[in-house]
């Protein structure tokens, strides 16, 4: 059983094109959170959010917690933007439950 | 700032072999985790620690032990290391729940590979 899932698990773009990654959860949260894992290995926080949307940059968050559901964003893609990127949820029992990612390559 | 840091970055033991993964933070923060990253699965919980003195068990606590002596350091041990404990592991960091931010702040990672 998987607490959050995320879609697609792969995805390649061409550079400038507009790319959505979903991610889905079944259990209650006090946030959700975008993750950003380089090839490198490491791991930075993108978003936190609780509701509706943010922006930064060329990346748009947004949550639909009647839906349990979020999607990630990125606008006019570019290869440094590929990385793994992970949904996570997190509620205030000090749980955090992660997917398992969504692997992008941007090319150029 | 450093942020949180992790030592070492890599290390091979042998089977039944022991050793202590660090973790520090200098952001004050009051939660540690500890987490393994295994390939086609998402990031699991080890243990975790909600303050200085108190620890945790999380989702795959067996076959770790972990303290948390003064806040700013969260140390991962393996008594007895097995080949199912290859993996990577990371450090993380955050504020409380119902502090300024849940944001967590990861480690580098420590990539340990069992014999």
């Amino acid at each position: 059983k998987n607490e959050v899932e995320q879609s697609p698990q792969n995805l390649t773009a061409q550079e400038g094109e507009f790319i959505t990654i979903n991610c889905s959860y079944s259990v209650g949260i006090s946030a959700l959170h975008w993750l950003q894992q380089h090839p490198g290995g490491g791991i930075v926080s993108l978003f936190m959010l609780s509701s509706g949307k943010k922006k930064h940059g060329r990346l748009i968050a947004t949550i639909n917690i009647q839906e349990k559901h979020s999607s990630l964003h990125i606008t006019a893609s570019h290869p440094r933007d590929s990385a793994v990127y992970i949904c996570a949820v997190s509620n205030t029992g000090n749980q955090f439950y992660f997917g398992t990612g969504t692997s992008l390559t941007v090319i150029p | 700032n450093a942020g949180v840091t992790q030592t070492p970055k890599f290390r091979v033991l042998k089977t039944g072999q022991s050793m202590t993964l660090l973790c520090a933070q200098d952001m004050n923060h009051e939660y540690m985790y500890w987490y393994r990253q295994d390939p086609g699965m998402g990031l699991r919980l080890i243990h975790y620690s909600v303050g200085e003195g108190t620890t945790a068990k999380g989702e795959v606590p067996d076959g770790y032990n972990v303290s948390r002596l003064k806040k700013q350091n969260f140390l991962l041990g393996l008594e007895s290391a097995a080949p199912s404990q290859t993996s990577v592991y990371f450090c993380a960091s955050s504020y409380p729940p119902t502090g300024p931010s849940y944001e967590q702040y990861f480690g580098p990672g420590t990539r340990l590979t069992v014999t």
